[in-house]
């Protein structure tokens, strides 16, 4: 079935580089998405990436797929303490008629000064 | 700032009641999905409704149904309400089928069942 796991939590000192892993078991994905979330917030879409590129980059957001492994990854150039908050990576394709996002459980990112 | 407006904000119910959740989405978005996420976890897909008609669903059973309105607002309602419905629930609207990152998300509905 489909399914995305990523780690619960990273914690990065501010200014540092910070990576998010995530991996995806569905080949058939045609998108990978990275979501924020801030507390009480809904989601907000950081970027996106197609199943066939390797890698985007977007300002301070570096996304790479590998989909021999199925492995997608955010880096986050010069965290600052605004990038605290929980990114998930998700993936959707073309289930019978309707375009579901199938999301991961959020990785926590917190910012040590 | 997010074109997609859900409400009520928060709502407490007991259990066996039932619950309609609101959204409002953007104009001219005529693809409205629900999703729930518990807490702690990701998002988890609930149904999707195009042009009025439900055009997809998740894994869940038939007490949660769904209306989509031509004004582009919707309904999520949940019959016979369990413990485990308390969640956050997202309404999320986009034009056509909404892939390429066309989704936008409200700030959601947060549900307390008692």
């Amino acid at each position: 079935g489909e399914d995305v796991e990523q780690s619960l939590f990273l914690s990065v000192r501010e200014g540092d580089s910070s990576v998010i892993n995530c991996t995806y078991t569905d080949s058939s994905s045609t998108y990978l998405y990275w979501y924020k979330q801030e507390p009480g917030a809904g989601l907000q879409l950081l970027t996106y990436i197609f199943s066939n590129m390797d890698m985007k980059q977007d300002q301070r957001l570096t996304v790479l797929l590998n989909k021999k492994d199925k492995h997608l990854s955010l880096r986050i150039a010069d965290t600052q303490t605004g990038d605290s908050a929980i990114y998930f990576c998700a993936e959707s394709g073309r289930y019978s008629s309707a375009s579901k996002i199938i999301f991961g459980s959020g990785t926590r990112l917190s910012i040590r000064p | 700032e997010t074109g997609v407006t859900q409400s009520p904000t928060h709502l407490i119910k007991t259990r066996g009641q039932q619950v309609t959740l609101r959204c409002s989405s953007q104009s001219g978005h005529n693809t409205v999905s629900w999703y729930q996420q518990a807490l702690g976890q990701g998002p988890q897909f609930i149904f999707q409704y195009y042009r009025e008609e439900e055009n997809g669903r998740g894994n869940f059973p038939p007490r949660f149904s769904g209306l989509q309105f031509p004004n582009y607002s919707s309904e999520l309602n949940v019959n016979a309400l369990e413990l485990d419905d308390s969640a956050l629930y997202l309404c999320a609207s986009s034009r056509t089928g909404g892939e390429v990152g066309g989704y936008t998300f409200g700030s959601g509905t947060r549900l307390t069942v008692v």
